[in-house]
């Protein structure tokens, strides 16, 4: 829960803009995670991070692009090849990048594209 | 890639009945977990299991892993209003990260 940012809550963009979400989280949490999720529907992961400067793509990273200068930092940019942009994305940290870890969520960004 | 088959998708129970949620894995598991995710909120985190066969309880919340540490099950006594909202197991997947499964969405009528 707390810990980590997320901003804006709703986002609305036009159709072929690319559109940066930002992700902030004062956990010291090596690891951070990018989710989407549609209605009605599990979490699907995009990017991770395991540690400064490196990530890795998920299931459907296609369309999307990330960095991970900072630690506390991880933003998420859906850029104009991502066909189906409208989602709730979510955000989140853990204190290792192992996958046994707890993970913490972010608040969300609820992103339409018009 | 590893498959996780959630079932029920969705649960429509009077309060005060009891409801239960499988997570079933085509693989054997090292580790689950249990996230709960309120209406319109975001998931969080509710318990980790490790044992084959534990069973772990959080006042009406009852969570076990398998024996063969394929499936789990959360279980709740006595649903409240309270209990409302998609509860999604989380398993540990190839390259270190956790999959989720496609939830149990719980809704509890007065």
């Amino acid at each position: 829960d707390g810990g980590i940012t997320q901003s804006p809550k709703y986002l609305f963009r036009k159709e072929g803009q690319n559109v940066t979400l930002s992700c902030e989280q004062n956990l010291n949490h090596d690891a951070m995670y990018w989710y989407r999720q549609d209605p009605g529907q599990g979490l699907r992961l995009i990017y991770y991070s395991q540690i400064v400067n490196d990530f890795q793509k998920g299931d459907i990273a296609e369309g999307y692009s990330v960095s991970r200068e900072k630690k506390e930092s991880f933003p998420l940019t859906v850029t104009s090849a991502q066909k189906n942009p409208t989602a709730f994305y979510l955000c989140a940290s853990s204190r290792a990048g192992d996958g046994t870890d707890t993970q913490y969520f972010g608040p969300g960004t609820r992103l339409t594209v018009l | 890639g590893q498959q996780v088959m959630q079932i029920p998708q969705y649960q429509h129970v009077q309060e005060g009945e009891d409801f239960t949620t499988y997570c079933n894995s085509s693989t054997t598991l090292s580790n689950i977990q249990w996230y709960k995710q309120r209406p319109g909120g975001h998931p969080v985190f509710l318990i980790q299991l490790v044992k084959s066969g534990e069973v772990k309880k959080q006042k009406r919340l009852t969570f076990q892993f398998g024996e063969a540490k394929k499936n789990s099950s959360l279980h709740i006594t006595a649903t409240q209003t309270t209990d409302v909202g998609t509860y999604f197991c989380a398993l540990t997947g190839g390259g270190n990260k956790l999959t989720f499964g496609t939830g149990t969405q719980l809704k509890v009528e007065l």
